[in-house]
């Protein structure tokens, strides 16, 4: 099966701080999203992006399915942006073990 | 905005007794999942379930589950005999199919913790 690799595995930053977390997988795949696990434990849909690039206020992917790769973008970060946030690849019904991510005010 | 519901949010049980979780999928989508998450570990796929059959399982998908679509609205799995280990929370989601490829959109969850 795709192996799902994400790093880095914790994330530390102080409130107005930008990140980049990536996701690496092993095969091609034209079905890959990004969730956000809030406090609460629910999983909320951050992007459905097999390709390209999309953005959505402080939060944009960037998918290059040539070369294996998924990144998330935060910018300016919010203490509620703390939590885990996951990549998926659903070819292979594949989560990714998350990058835990802790905003500090 | 439609959205996947579950029920019941958290849900305790004796080892060894028989569990439903339930999820109404949103309205216009045509396939079903089922995915566990034993806390602090990532999320696991179970099962997807399309025109009323199971399409895909994974080895965790024993013959201790079985999942169902009772009626046009409700998705449900069951799990006839609960252990510890499956002390966890469980995700329904759903997706429409467009062109080859398929959003999932996920529920809340259902936390089931069995003593």
């Amino acid at each position: 099966g795709i192996q799902v690799e994400q790093s880095p595995p914790d994330l530390i930053l102080q409130e107005g701080a930008n990140s980049t977390l990536r996701c690496n997988f092993s095969d091609s795949v034209n079905n890959l999203q990004w969730f956000h696990q809030n406090p609460w434990g629910q999983l909320i849909n951050l992007f459905y992006i097999p390709s390209g690039t999309k953005q959505n206020g402080r939060l944009s992917a960037t998918t290059v399915a040539t070369e294996r790769y998924s990144l998330l973008y935060i910018s300016s970060s919010q203490t509620t942006d703390s939590g885990v946030y996951f990549c998926a690849v659903f070819n292979d019904m594949r989560f990714g073990a998350g990058t835990r991510l802790t905003v500090k005010p | 905005e439609p959205e996947v519901t579950q029920t019941p949010s958290h849900q305790v049980t004796q080892m060894g007794q028989e569990v439903i979780l339930r999820c109404v999928p949103i309205s216009n989508h045509l396939y079903f999942y089922w995915y566990r998450q034993i806390l602090g570990q990532k999320v696991e796929f179970l099962v997807s379930f399309y025109n009323n059959e199971i399409s895909e399982k994974s080895e965790i998908f024993d013959d201790q589950f079985s999942v169902e679509r009772p009626d046009g609205s409700n998705f449900t799995l069951k799990i006839r005999s609960t252990k510890l280990e499956d002390s966890a929370m469980y995700f329904c989601a759903s997706s429409a199919w467009a062109g080859g490829h398929y959003e999932q959109f996920f529920g809340p969850g259902t936390r089931l913790t069995v003593l």
